[in-house]
């Protein structure tokens, strides 16, 4: 089946950086979600893109569908405390095919 | 508050046990999905559902079941033919099926 890669795998940051996590695919993507799961709860969906190219804000989170519609990248500005779990990156491919697929998370570790 | 309900949190199922779990939705919403989250994976799909009387196996539908009476329940039935069921299962749902997908808490089934 189709699989996303996505990295890096965990992250420790120092409050107030900035942050940058992406997902790759060998197969074309027609919506892509961006997700964050804290510990025991379900994930959240933060952003989703919808079009090659485009560029969406959630605050301070920012997300982009690439162009090749393989990848897509998630940045998170000024990082702080509660920015700590873990991220997902999932696709939808389109026609055809109602699965999610999902990468494996960046955990995300912020340091006061 | 529309959302998704999960139901319970913790579970514990004997060796050779059938367990149901509880997933509500009241976002009017027409799919619905199961899903399991393992340490360090991303979501695999059980099963999932388009419309009421119909679901159709995801990718590791063996040893589940489902059925969908109702637009707005999905309970999962973890049977005893699944010999590893220790997981955290997620429930979600959407508009429709290329639609984001919003999650309930889950349910974190362990085996006594």
């Amino acid at each position: 089946g189709q699989q996303l890669n996505q990295s890096p795998q965990s992250m420790f940051i120092q409050e107030g950086e900035d942050v940058s996590m992406n997902c790759t695919s060998s197969s074309i993507f027609n919506t892509w979600l961006w997700y964050k799961q804290d510990p025991g709860e379900g994930p959240v969906l933060l952003i989703a893109l919808y079009k090659a190219g485009e560029l969406t804000s959630n605050g301070r989170l920012t997300a982009q569908f690439g162009i090749t519609r393989k990848d897509s990248f998630l940045n998170i500005s000024a990082s702080i405390p509660s920015d700590v779990g873990i991220y997902f990156c999932a696709g939808l491919p389109g026609a055809g095919s109602y699965q999610l697929t999902f990468g494996k998370g960046t955990k995300l570790s912020v340091i006061p | 508050d529309g959302g998704i309900t999960q139901s319970p949190k913790y579970l514990f199922r004997k060796e050779g046990q059938n367990v149901t779990l509880s997933c509500e939705q009241n976002l009017n919403h027409d799919a619905m999905y199961w899903y399991r989250q393992d340490p360090g994976q991303g979501l695999r799909l059980i099963y999932y559902s388009q419309i009421v009387n119909d679901f159709q196996k995801g990718d590791i539908a063996e040893g589940y079941s489902v059925s969908r009476e109702k637009k707005e329940s999905f309970p999962l039935t973890v049977t005893s033919a699944q010999k590893n069921p220790t997981a955290f299962y997620l429930c979600a749902s959407s508009t429709g099926p290329y639609q984001p997908q919003h999650f309930g808490d889950g349910t974190r089934l362990s085996i006594l």
